[in-house]
């Protein structure tokens, strides 16, 4: 199984800062030009709600201070400026290959 | 707009098959490359993606599940259905069902406790 770490477990960021989310994986999750990762954030008694996907791509709806970025193995959520409704807990996921798996999440604090 | 609900038995006792139904609404499962996944969570816990089903009844498993799970979908009724035989209170968690292999829309989930 391909294992996600992500790192780090929580951070604290002042209103309107960054706060930079990594996943790394242990082997490559896509091509040169395709990351099959997915960014995920998740509030509590709510189910997890996409972000990005692969690597790089928006969802819709999504507020412009999320992107991602990456490629191969090492993969990053990137939340500026961020705002008091991004206290929550972040995910990454592959899906290149089966058992798609998570990683162990990143819990935000906004301070 | 797309929608998923997911239904099961809330409660079952050790030794068990629990029988989860994910109903949806927005989208069909005979398009080709549509898929539904399922994934559980246990309380404060990270998240464990457990079979997924595309529209050509091709199945995938999780290995470290694959002998206790049965994925199947009725696609006229816009459902897909889970089974897991054998639950123990390592089963315990909320179960969501999810569309796509990047979970673009998940259910609020329903929540198994396994208890005797």
């Amino acid at each position: 199984d391909i294992v996600l770490t992500q790192s780090p477990a929580s951070l604290a960021v002042s209103l309107g800062q960054r706060a930079t989310i990594s996943c790394r994986a242990s082997q490559s999750v896509g091509t040169s030009n395709y990351g099959y990762m997915h960014w995920y954030q998740q509030k509590p008694g709510q189910p997890p709600k996409l972000l990005i996907k692969y690597a790089s791509n928006l969802e819709s709806g999504v507020p412009a201070r999320f992107s991602g970025s990456g490629s191969g193995t090492d993969f990053t959520l990137n939340i500026h400026p961020v705002e008091e409704e991004d206290t929550a807990t972040y995910y990454c996921q592959h899906s290149w290959e089966i058992p798609y798996t998570f990683g162990g999440g990143t819990k935000l604090e906004i301070k | 707009q797309v929608t998923l609900k997911e239904s099961g038995p809330g409660i079952l006792q050790p030794s068990q098959t629990l029988s989860l139904t994910c109903s949806f609404s927005g989208f069909s499962l005979s398009t080709s490359g549509m898929g539904v996944s399922w994934i559980r969570q246990p309380s404060g816990k990270g998240l464990e993606w457990l079979a997924h089903i595309y529209w050509d009844n091709d199945k995938r498993y999780n290995p470290s599940l694959k002998s206790r799970l049965t994925i199947s979908k009725d696609t006229s009724s816009n459902q897909v259905f889970l089974k897991i035989t054998s639950v123990d209170t390592a089963d315990i968690a909320t179960y969501y069902c999810a569309r796509r292999e990047y979970f673009d829309y998940w259910g609020q989930g329903t929540t198994l406790t396994v208890s005797s």
